[in-house]
């Protein structure tokens, strides 16, 4: 089935703690992305990813990083959490950007205490 | 720069009325594509309609349908006989070919029985 995998799904952590939230997508797709959805915001980009080890900020990149080593995989590293960056995240991929549909993953709902 | 408007927040409307949902976009590219999405309170993000920039045909899906007015710069979403499954919060979204998505605030409909 051809799909977009995020992990964890829900996260509880603490000010500072280093997390990673795992994403990957089995359809071969070149672009993928990072978006965070707080109430009445909508859908804010973090960083996106044209292909393997290109990766660019989008609008809210700030304590945040992404490495794409793999076509398939794009991880989120939140090297010194704070409650601010409590949010649901989004990871996205699609075969090309802005031409395709994007296909998402289900979402991690992050808490930072 | 690329931007997305929403401009209705929320919307609510009785069971079998008609509703629009308003998206207006700024771009400078000549070629771009449009989207909407649909996020019911489950949660996961579904895709509903692409449209590029050189099809101005509107586009009608069952009970949706989507006006696109290059002119005026807008991608209005109608919802024809609305049903309380139809109740979410819906993203109207831009894509510049080759570049990355840019996504609007979102209107969350409620249709109420």
């Amino acid at each position: 089935e051809a799909q977009v995998t995020q992990n964890p799904r829900y996260l509880i952590t603490v000010t500072g703690k280093k997390l990673t939230v795992t994403c990957s997508q089995n359809m071969n797709h070149e672009y993928m992305s990072w978006y965070r959805q707080d109430p009445g915001l909508g859908l804010r980009q973090i960083y996106y990813s044209m292909n393997v080890e290109v990766t660019d900020k989008g609008d809210v990149p700030e304590g945040y990083k992404v490495s794409r080593k793999e076509k398939r995989n794009f991880p989120l590293i939140l090297e010194s959490p704070s409650p601010n960056q409590t949010s649901l995240y989004f990871c996205a991929s699609s075969p090309l950007a802005g031409y395709y549909e994007q296909y998402f993953g289900p979402g991690t709902r992050l808490t930072v205490t | 720069a690329q931007k997305v408007t929403q401009a209705q927040t929320e919307i609510s409307v009785v069971e079998k009325e008609d509703v629009t949902l308003d998206c207006v976009y700024e771009t400078r590219d000549t070629t771009y594509y449009l989207f909407w999405y649909k996020q019911p309170p489950s949660g996961e993000l579904v895709f509903l309609i692409r449209r590029n920039s050189f099809d101005e045909q509107n586009e009608i899906s069952g009970r949706y349908s989507w006006n696109f007015q290059k002119s005026t710069s807008s991608f209005n979403f109608t919802i024809t006989a609305s049903q309380v499954v139809d109740s979410a919060v819906y993203f109207c979204a831009l894509g510049p070919y080759g570049q990355n998505f840019v996504f609007g605030p979102g209107t969350r409909l409620s249709v109420l029985p």
